[in-house]
This record gives structure tokens, C-alpha cells and sequence, in this order.
């Protein structure tokens, strides 16, 4: 199963909203509503930012939003803060039996 | 609360046997699917498989069958991940998690442990 296409970098300034993107195809991303985004800072193990493609877990703030289009997902960053500068990386379920595929991440800097 | 909390770190040599824990509390551990993600140094994430404790189901992904071995003991709600002989490629954080799983793939990842980094070096 190859893995799903993030760009390698993205990058805002203070307050302004980012928009990372993330292709697959019919057979995953495309497939299913079960796109997720976790969030990874230096050291640190991935934190859950959005499932079922635009749903936040508990305590994940609204300026974190996610969308999809076709074999096309979006994480989208509004308001831009110094803390949200990480790595992001999408996921998706690829059917019955597979478990499923990731993105190559994409690491967010905030100018 | 759930808390996935892994063994520290290791450091062997190639050819050598390995296994790490993930000891699990705050849910029931035999009713979900518990596993394992690798992050190779300055790079993504991966998943390796995942078990049910309640019936040893477990799932590989295609590029670990056969490379590790995932297991889970109910009685202390902790599962492993084990190698028989190490290889230098083997050098990676592991990180155990709780995964969200639909017929046998994830939908997500709910919980994360701390990780626990693998160094095999001669």
C-alpha cells in the first residue's frame, strides 16, 4: 500500500491560517470518510487532531479544522499560534484487513 | 483515564533478541485492539500490527510479518513487541497505541504511549 502524498513543508506567520494538503486514491483516502491527523512535536509521541475527517477529539482547539475532496484531505490552521509549529501527519483506513496508510508528514513552521 | 506506558529505552547489538512492553490501565485491555507504530530516525510513521488481547487475534502490516512478533498478557494488560535477532535497520522509536480499528483496519489512533527508542549498533 503506498503511502498517502503530504507536502514535505508548510509555513505561516502569527494569526494566519495554513493549509496542508494530502492525496491518496480510490481504494483509501478516497474510499472512506476515516481521514485523521495527528500532530507531533519534537520528542514527542503524535497527538490526535482530527478523525472521521473533520471531527476534533475532545479538547483539540477550533481553530483546527479538516475537509476532503475526492482523494484529497486538508488540515487546515486558523489563527496560527508560535505552539502549533510540529509535524502533521494524515492517515487513512484502506479497507477491510488493511490497516491502513499514512502520509509522509509535513512539518509546519510559524514565521 | 487511559494510559499506555512503555518500557525504556534499549540498546543492543545486531544478531540479538529484544522485546518491549506497553503496560495499559483505565479501560478494559481485552475488549480493544492494542499495538505498534515505528518512527525511523527523522522520519514518518508506520504501522506494524496490532492484537486483541481477548482472542490473540493479531494483524501485521505487510512489511513487518514475519520480522516481529506482537503479543499481549490479559493478566497484566501489558503487550509486547519482540525480535529475535536485531538488525542495525531495526533503530527506531516505537511507539505502542490504542487504535480505533473497523474489519480489521485502523480508523485511528486514540491513545499513544511515550515511546520507547531502540538503538542496535555493533
Amino acid at each position: 500500500q503506498s503511502a498517502l502524498t503530504q507536502p514535505p513543508s508548510a509555513s505561516g506567520s502569527p494569526g494566519q491560517s495554513v493549509t496542508i494538503s494530502c492525496t491518496g486514491t480510490s481504494s483509501d483516502l478516497g474510499g472512506y470518510n476515516y481521514v485523521s491527523w495527528y500532530q507531533q512535536h519534537p520528542g514527542k509521541a503524535p497527538k490526535l487532531m482530527i478523525y472521521d475527517v473533520n471531527k476534533r477529539p475532545s479538547g483539540v482547539p477550533d481553530r483546527f479544522s479538516g475537509s476532503k475532496s475526492g482523494n484529497t484531505a486538508s488540515l487546515t490552521v486558523s489563527g496560527l499560534q508560535a505552539e502549533d509549529e510540529a509535524d502533521y501527519y494524515c492517515s487513512s483506513y484502506a479497507g477491510s484487513n488493511n490497516l491502513g496508510v499514512f502520509g509522509g508528514g509535513t512539518k509546519l513552521t510559524v514565521l | 483515564e487511559v494510559q499506555l506506558v512503555q518500557s525504556g529505552a534499549e540498546v543492543k547489538k545486531p544478531g540479538e533478541s529484544l522485546k518491549i512492553s506497553c503496560k495499559a490501565s483505565g479501560y478494559t485491555f481485552s475488549s480493544d485492539w492494542i499495538g505498534w507504530v515505528r518512527q525511523m530516525p527523522g522520519k514518518g510513521l508506520e504501522w506494524m500490527g496490532f492484537i486483541y488481547p481477548a482472542d490473540s487475534d493479531t494483524r501485521y502490516s505487510p512489511s513487518f510479518q514475519g520480522q516481529v512478533t506482537i503479543s499481549a498478557d490479559k493478566s497484566i494488560t501489558t503487550a509486547y513487541l519482540q525480535w529475535s535477532s536485531l538488525k542495525a535497520s531495526d533503530t527506531a522509536m516505537y511507539y505502542c497505541a490504542r487504535p480505533h480499528m473497523l474489519r480489521g483496519g485502523v480508523i485511528r489512533i486514540d491513545y499513544w504511549g511515550q515511546g520507547t527508542l531502540v538503538t542496535v549498533s555493533s
